[in-house]
């Protein structure tokens, strides 16, 4: 059974027109992470949820916000997306920090396409 | 700061064949060293991971990982590759004390028949 859990798996939006993906877990797990995953590319890290606690990476665009209003969800929503927001947007939960308890468990990511 | 270097970004092996995917890491203490695989649209799931002790790591689908200190390595290998295994490949590694994953450039792997 899927432990996390994206939806929509494609998403296609406009240039500009607000957009929301979402994630959900069922492990309980503390943190939860948005990666955003270009072609051919690693995973780049946009911020990550410690239980309520938002922390955002030092280069993530203002464009990109997130919300998690309970531990088992989290949102992402690009406020207006550019043709350069298109991507595949990987949803990530672990136990908890520190480096032996930071095993992440991807969802299989939402496929964003904008037009 | 620290790092990870796949050297190979593209690697073609036949079925059946043995295959060994490099990675090389660069970090101060000892590291906590991941290998995840992703199939073509989909997300990263977990193949091993290495935090202490054996130095030799048994993982799912029949892959297997060995942190060699003394060469800054974490390479996979699997004896006998299926053409399921067609995929990308990432390494990473445990990149601060809070646990942030550095990943590699990623690995990917083509099955010929």
């Amino acid at each position: 059974d899927a432990m996390v859990i994206q939806n929509p798996r494609y998403q296609v939006t406009q240039f500009g027109k607000p957009v929301t993906l979402s994630c959900s877990q069922t492990l309980n797990h503390n943190v939860m992470y948005w990666y955003q995953q270009k072609s051919s590319q690693a995973p780049k890290l946009l911020f990550h949820y410690y239980d309520k606690d938002f922390n955002n990476e030092a280069d993530t665009p203002d464009n990109f916000q997130s919300r998690r209003p309970n531990t088992s969800f989290c949102f992402l929503d690009i406020r207006s997306p550019g043709l350069g927001d298109a991507a595949m947007y990987l949803c990530a939960t672990s136990r908890d920090f520190g480096e032996s308890k930071n095993i992440q468990y991807f969802g299989a990511g939402t496929r964003l396409s904008v037009l | 700061a620290q790092s990870v270097t796949q050297p190979d970004i593209h690697i073609t092996v036949s079925e059946g064949a043995s295959l060994e995917l490099r990675c090389n890491y660069s970090y101060g203490a000892t590291p906590y060293l991941f290998w995840y695989v992703q199939s073509p649209g989909q997300g990263l799931q977990l193949l091993l991971k290495y935090f202490s002790g054996d130095t030799l790591v048994q993982g799912i689908k029949g892959f297997e990982a060995e942190f060699k200190r003394s060469q800054s390595s974490f390479n996979l290998r699997k004896p006998s590759v299926h053409w399921s295994d067609a995929a990308e490949y990432f390494c990473a590694v445990v990149a601060d004390s809070w646990g942030k994953l550095q990943f590699g450039a990623g690995t990917q792997v083509v099955v010929t028949p």
